[in-house]
């Protein structure tokens, strides 16, 4: 069974840049894994930051980029804020119609 | 603006059955493909399944498959989720989404499905 792999948890100081990273348990995540990304804060539905590995949605601030690197699909968030304190999610395309997502990143701002 | 909103949720005995519904707006709904995704109390989100813009495809998670169908009715907006065999695991606030280029959203603001004896 194919698991997507996230950082449970990550901290960054404000003002500071992060990366994040959504990996595969066995394999390299592509572009044709078409990763996106997702911000949820607690007790709210998710909203989609990236899609196809580097497209960001309108009205997400440009401190969020997403990427490939190495084998794994990244969100780096550049300067981080305080209201970026959220739990992120990717979700990649493993093939035969199957679509995973990510246990998720806890990410402090402190 | 576009809306997505979630009902139908509710208490299921285990073995029991549910329908989830959402209602669409704001969009043209027959374009999209569309999609479910759960997420169990305190934990991450789990993709479901997903539908084709006019009906023909669906998709599906393994720990669904077989219990769960997926169905829309473009003339009233509408996406569908029929759940058979509940168990304890299904137990989870249900959205849906719209579907577009690999992604999902916007999301509706989920409906709780509980399952319990």
């Amino acid at each position: 069974q194919t698991v997507v792999t996230q950082e449970p948890s990550f901290s960054v100081s404000p003002g500071a840049t992060v990366t994040l990273t959504c990996g595969l348990s066995s394999g390299s995540v592509s572009t044709s894994s078409y990763p996106s990304w997702y911000q949820q804060t607690p007790g709210q539905a998710p909203r989609t930051l990236i899609y196809n590995t580097k497209t960001r949605c309108s009205g997400v601030p440009d401190r969020f980029s997403g990427s490939i690197l190495g084998n794994k699909a990244a969100l780096t968030i550049t300067g981080a804020q305080a209201d970026d304190e959220s739990d992120y999610y990717c979700v990649l395309y493993i093939g035969s119609a199957i679509w995973v997502f990510g246990g998720g990143t806890k990410l402090t701002v402190l | 603006e576009v809306q997505l909103v979630e009902s139908g949720g509710g208490l299921v005995q285990p073995g029991g059955s549910l329908r989830l519904s959402c209602a669409a707006s704001g969009f043209t709904f027959s374009t999209y493909w569309m999609t479910w995704v759960r997420q169990a109390p305190g934990k991450g989100l789990e993709w479901v399944a997903n539908i084709n813009e006019d009906g023909s495809v669906e998709q599906y998670a393994d720990s669904v498959k077989g219990r769960f169908t997926i169905s829309r009715d473009n003339a009233k907006n509408s996406l569908y989720l029929q759940m058979h065999s509940l168990r304890a695991e299904d137990t989870a606030v249900y959205y849906c989404a719209r579907s577009e280029s690999y992604s999902y959203g916007p999301w509706g603001h989920g409906t709780l499905v509980t399952v319990s004896s």
